[in-house]
């Protein structure tokens, strides 16, 4: 089984809201990916937590809030968005990396966001 | 800038033919390779992955890696109208194997 599940499906919020993105593996992953994805362009790394510690954070801005609770959960915590900031949502787990190679990355189904 | 090129597309070919994409990529260090195959609205699912030098064979799908010559293909034998889609190439090295280097994708059509 090579599933993982991200809610909402959808998600419009304006900007002064705060919500939540959700993500769950039960493949025994221990790293796990947010990206963000807009139209015609290729998923863009945010952040990557390797054994429920943040390892990567590619310079996102601050209203973007990540947070790993246990090695099956990832949220991401959304607060002051802009309308440019309106994309797919990606997460994605894989083994932990080895030191000689990379493990697959599988993608959720995605959320797609929406900021008015 | 360590950069994943593909033709954009797209590439249109008969059902039943032999589609062929096509990745090349600009650091030598590279060691993990992969296929994604995205529908539009829908996230990446990953079709192949690659580590060595040779042809990796899954079904209908071959990936062929050649490290010297820095590039990455993949043939979609008896291609589907369901095949159509846009397909990203992705490669790690070993300065960073949790961050994929994605290229821009190349766009399948496949007539029937």
């Amino acid at each position: 089984d090579t599933e993982v599940t991200q809610t909402p499906k959808h998600l419009v919020m304006g900007m002064t809201n705060k919500k939540s993105l959700k993500c769950e593996q039960h493949m025994g992953h221990r790293a796990m990916y947010w990206y963000k994805q807009k139209a015609k362009k290729p998923p863009e790394l945010m952040f990557v937590y390797s054994y429920e510690k943040l390892s990567i954070n590619e310079s996102v801005p601050s209203r973007f809030s990540p947070e790993c609770p246990n090695s099956s959960l990832l949220n991401l915590h959304l607060h002051a968005l802009q309308p440019e900031d309106s994309a797919l949502y990606l997460c994605a787990s894989s083994l932990s990396p080895a030191r000689d190679r990379a493990h697959e990355q599988y993608f959720g189904p995605g959320t797609r966001l929406t900021v008015t | 800038q360590k950069e994943v090129e593909q033709n954009s597309g797209p590439l249109s070919v008969p059902e039943g033919a032999i589609a062929s994409l096509n990745c090349t990529y600009s650091d030598r260090v590279s060691q993990s390779f992969f296929w994604y195959r995205q529908y539009s609205g829908k996230s990446p699912e990953l079709i192949m992955s690659i580590y060595s030098n040779g042809d990796k064979e899954d079904g209908r799908f071959t990936a062929q890696l050649n490290k010297a010559s820095q590039y990455v293909s993949l043939l979609i034998r008896d291609s589907q109208p369901s095949d159509s889609a846009t397909y990203l190439c992705a490669v790690t090295n070993a300065g960073n194997n949790r961050k994929l280097i994605w290229g821009l994708g190349t766009s399948l059509a496949v007539n029937p």
